[in-house]
């Protein structure tokens, strides 16, 4: 079984600063990817970037990357240069991609607030 | 494009209605699924489609039941609720590969009230 734990409730941060958002996940699966969504308060879950397990370049997608530490199960998400637009719930998740499990496991989430 | 549309926006429906939630994508995906979310809560996983075959039920309630007609589509029909189904109801889809990313897509969500 997977489990992603996101410890950090709520944060928050001041505009055009950087704020960082952690997770940590365990599994035993050496084939998996993980994955941060958003969810801002008109609430559509979007996907803000992902990472492969297999590989070890750190992800990033614009002002969005990741710090991917595999063997500390560690999978922080840091933000750039903040933007009002960022609020929002931020989900962790994590998916296994063997057999016929296509279950996607989530964090309780981290609620940001962008302080104008 | 990564479009996932789902109808109604909201719902509001009595104990002893009976509803549909629809849910579409045209990105060829052939993966599809139901999730619930309560406020401030992740989703929880309901229903997976592969192949239009129920593959996951996470063990839910007969008063939902999910329905795939097609590649492209999939409702969840709704009957007898309670007030405590009152949540988001969320539905995503993905491609599926044997050697490649997985990524769920997510569409807008239903608001789901129950009286």
């Amino acid at each position: 079984a997977q489990t992603v734990t996101q410890s950090q409730p709520e944060m928050s941060v001041q505009e055009a600063e950087t704020v960082t958002l952690s997770c940590t996940y365990d599994t035993s699966e050496s084939d998996y990817y993980l994955f941060w969504y958003k969810q801002p308060p008109s609430r559509q879950m979007i996907l803000v970037i992902r990472q492969e397990a297999y590989k070890q370049q750190n992800a990033t997608e614009n002002r969005f990357s990741v710090n991917f530490q595999k063997a500390a199960k560690s999978f922080s998400l840091k933000i750039s240069d903040s933007q009002l637009g960022d609020a929002a719930m931020y989900f962790c998740a994590c998916f296994y991609s063997g057999g016929s499990n296509y279950k996607l496991t989530f964090g309780k989430g981290t609620l940001l607030t962008v302080n104008p | 494009d990564t479009e996932v549309t789902q109808t109604p926006k909201h719902l509001v429906m009595g104990m002893t209605n009976k509803k549909s939630l629809k849910c579409e994508q045209h990105m060829g995906h052939r993966a599809m699924y139901w999730y619930k979310q309560k406020a401030k809560k992740p989703p929880e996983l309901m229903f997976v489609y592969s192949y239009e075959k129920l593959s996951i039920n996470e063990s839910v309630p007969s008063r939902f039941s999910p329905e795939c007609p097609n590649s492209s589509l999939l409702n969840l029909h709704l009957h007898a609720l309670q007030p405590e189904d009152s949540a988001l109801y969320l539905c995503a889809s993905s491609q599926l590969y044997t050697d490649s990313q997985e990524t769920q897509y997510f569409g807008p969500g239903t608001r789901l009230l129950v009286l």
